[in-house]
């Protein structure tokens, strides 16, 4: 069965930085696109970013660009959000999914709890 | 960027059918049939239910299912069961920013 083990979280100040890693396994990374998707505390899902297979093509939610980074190492199969500059408002559950290409995702991971206070 | 709109809740007895809807606009919902549903019980990951409208993945109950009218989609639960007291939310692709976009989701409760 597939696998998605996000890491990473954790406390940070507004301003600071904090990078999210998700390792995959059981099914071919290097085949499919992944997204971040985060949920602030009582809140709706929000998709974040995603990325293509060889990480050529990326898009991001308007409210992070500029600031977040998403990117991925198949040699690793892993994934990865880069966070700078962060405010109060990206406090939340962020989960690694995999990404059937803008169509839906398929497979998510448990989460990783991001708090910036 | 806004999200596609549902109720924020809807109830049902056991064995009753509910029916959720997701209204967004012809960028997205109405445009493309990139539309998926996703149950999330409380401290869980999210689960796909639905997927490109009206197709259900490997392993999920034959008592969902999905269909779309203009900008409008809609899941229906036939046979509702304790078990499907749950979060819901819709999701499409947006042409318009080149995203996906998740829908407000909507409480689901069991009487």
């Amino acid at each position: 069965e597939v696998q998605l083990v996000e890491s990473g979280g954790g406390l940070v100040q507004p301003g600071g930085s904090l990078r999210l890693s998700c390792a995959a396994s059981e099914f071919t990374f290097s085949n499919y696109w992944m997204a971040w998707v985060r949920q602030a505390p009582g809140k709706g899902l929000e998709w974040v970013a995603n990325i293509n297979q060889d990480g050529s093509a990326t898009a991001y939610v308007g409210s992070v660009k500029g600031r977040f980074t998403i990117s991925r190492d198949n040699a690793k199969e892993s994934l990865y959000l880069q966070m700078n500059s962060l405010r109060d408002e990206d406090t939340g559950f962020y989960y690694c999914a995999r990404d059937r290409g803008w169509n839906y995702l398929d497979w998510w991971g448990q989460g990783t709890l991001v708090t910036v206070s | 960027q806004s999200a596609l709109t549902q109720p924020a809740s809807v109830s049902g007895s056991p064995g009753q059918s509910i029916t959720i809807s997701c209204t967004g606009t012809s960028s997205d919902v109405g445009g493309y049939n990139y539309v998926s549903w996703y149950q999330q019980h409380p401290g869980k990951a999210p689960k796909v239910m639905m997927y490109e409208v009206y197709n259900r993945p490997s392993g999920v109950s034959n008592r969902f299912s999905g269909s779309k009218s203009g900008n409008t989609a809609s899941l229906t639960i036939s046979g509702l069961q304790a078990e499907d007291e749950a979060d819901y939310y819709c999701s499409s692709y947006r042409s318009s920013t080149n995203t996906h976009v998740f829908g407000t989701g909507t409480k689901v409760t069991v009487l």
